[in-house]
């Protein structure tokens, strides 16, 4: 079975660009979730999809958004660059029971704003 | 004060040891709890749930003490292999967020 995969791999954007980064889960989960790791600040988490629709979302700013496809791959569009947006972006899937089940996390974009 | 809050660490412990981490929570009406592993430039995995009851797995034991708002990981045997950052996951009582802590980091040393 497929894990998450998440595309690119490495992202470098300069400050004020958009950037774009992909998330396709694994085959049979409904959720998508997106996390934002910064040197030393852990986990973030950002937003979370469910079935196309947008379940809740981080404290990030509106510049944050995203997307889920029909087939549940999801898209992460960052706009207005800034520096302190460089970091690791993961992505998780998981199965949508109503209860919190494991996430499963693909190796993440390195996103880097010069 | 931040929602879920661990000690960085590092822990230094020699093969064999018994290690433990904490993880509080501010959150009394947290309603799940979770450790997750990430290796060095890896994504996390999930290690292990926290039950109420506590739970096992091997070498690992997972606790959750309601009162004093936190939940544990105990590591007996200590192996090279154990060397990563443990994070943990509190989710809150109406499922509509995820907290990770910004994890624990445990070098195991021969």
């Amino acid at each position: 079975e497929a894990g998450v995969t998440q595309s690119p791999t490495h992202l470098i954007k300069t400050r004020g660009q958009q950037a774009t980064l992909r998330c396709s889960p694994i085959s049979g989960h409904t959720s998508v979730y997106w996390y934002q790791q910064a040197l030393g600040l852990g986990l973030q988490f950002l937003l979370w999809y469910d079935e196309g629709e947008e379940r809740n979302r981080g404290n990030f700013p509106p510049r944050f958004s995203g997307r889920q496809f029909p087939n549940y791959s999801s898209e992460l569009n960052v706009n207005a660059l800034e520096l302190e947006d460089s970091a690791l972006y993961l992505c998780a899937s998981s199965h949508d029971r109503g209860v919190f089940d494991e996430q499963y996390f693909g190796p993440g974009t390195r996103l880097t704003v010069t | 004060r931040k929602e879920v809050e661990q000690d960085p660490g590092p822990f230094n412990v020699p093969e064999g040891a018994t290690v433990a981490f904490n993880c509080t929570y501010s959150n009394s009406a947290s309603q799940s709890f979770f450790w997750y592993r990430q290796d060095c430039r890896k994504e996390p995995k999930l290690l292990m749930s926290v039950y109420s009851s506590g739970n096992e797995d091997g070498r690992f034991t997972a606790q959750l003490n309601r009162a004093s708002q936190y939940i544990s990981l105990l590591i007996r045997d200590s192996k090279l292999s154990d060397s990563a950052t443990y994070l943990c996951v509190v989710i809150p009582y109406n499922f509509n967020k995820f907290y990770f802590g910004s994890g624990t980091k445990l070098n195991v040393k021969p």
